[in-house]
């Protein structure tokens, strides 16, 4: 399975600024996705991320809020822009990659993100 | 779109013993129903898997059925050991780059 780290592990930020998650991947994947997990909750997808294309948000979430970049194959950002508290949770990217004709998706460590 | 309903939200059991997670999903063209185990600060970790072609797969203490028909699978743990005691998350997919679908968690305490 590919290996996947995220930057930062964890970050405490103020109300109103930003913070860009970075994920990086060992090896080249079509699809990153970025989910959030909210304490004790389940995993919620922001976004698809296809490189050379926009990132497809799913309900609820929006670009301006949620921007996304795809520069390659191996790596994307995410940025959780005007925090509020509300924001406060975990950050997830994933990607796909089994072997052939798999559709095994695997998580990065995530990033631990409290807004006060 | 999709979605997973999962059963029961906690589960306790003794050493030893047999634990089933269940779950629906409401797309019948999802194909592919992954299982996640995640620990505690960790994160989510694919502990199993099956495909729509397949009624049943087991690895070692861990299987999961699927009947498609009435849109149910089912994780199955037997010989419950400490280590077992996690958050498990069941997911139904369309597969092949499609979004995956989570239902809402178990969490299983195996008692000593």
């Amino acid at each position: 399975s590919a290996v996947i780290s995220q930057k930062p592990s964890r970050d405490i930020c103020q109300r109103g600024t930003s913070l860009t998650i970075q994920c990086q991947v060992d090896s080249q994947v079509t699809m990153m996705f970025w989910y959030r997990q909210q304490p004790g909750q389940s995993l919620t997808l922001i976004a698809t991320a296809n490189q050379g294309s926009e990132a497809t948000y799913e309900s609820g979430f929006v670009i301006d809020k949620f921007p996304i970049s795809r520069p390659n194959l191996t790596f994307s950002t995410l940025t959780v822009s005007n925090m509020s508290p509300e924001d406060s949770s975990i950050y997830l990217c994933s990607v796909e990659g089994g072997t052939s004709g798999t559709y095994e998706q695997y998580f990065g460590p995530g990033t631990r993100l409290t807004v006060t | 779109g999709e979605n997973v309903e999962q059963h029961p939200s906690t589960l306790s059991v003794q050493e030893g013993d047999s634990a089933v997670i269940k779950c629906t999903y409401s797309d019948s063209a999802s194909n592919y129903f992954p299982w996640y185990k995640q620990e505690l600060g960790k994160r989510p970790q694919l502990i199993i898997d099956i495909r729509s072609n397949v009624g049943e797969k087991k690895d070692q203490r861990i299987a999961v059925t699927l009947n498609k028909t009435a849109k149910h699978f089912s994780l199955h743990i037997t010989e419950t050991q400490p280590e077992d005691s996690a958050v498990y998350f069941c997911a139904a997919s369309t597969g092949g780059y499609q979004k995956v679908t989570f239902g809402t968690g178990t969490k299983l305490q195996v008692i000593p």
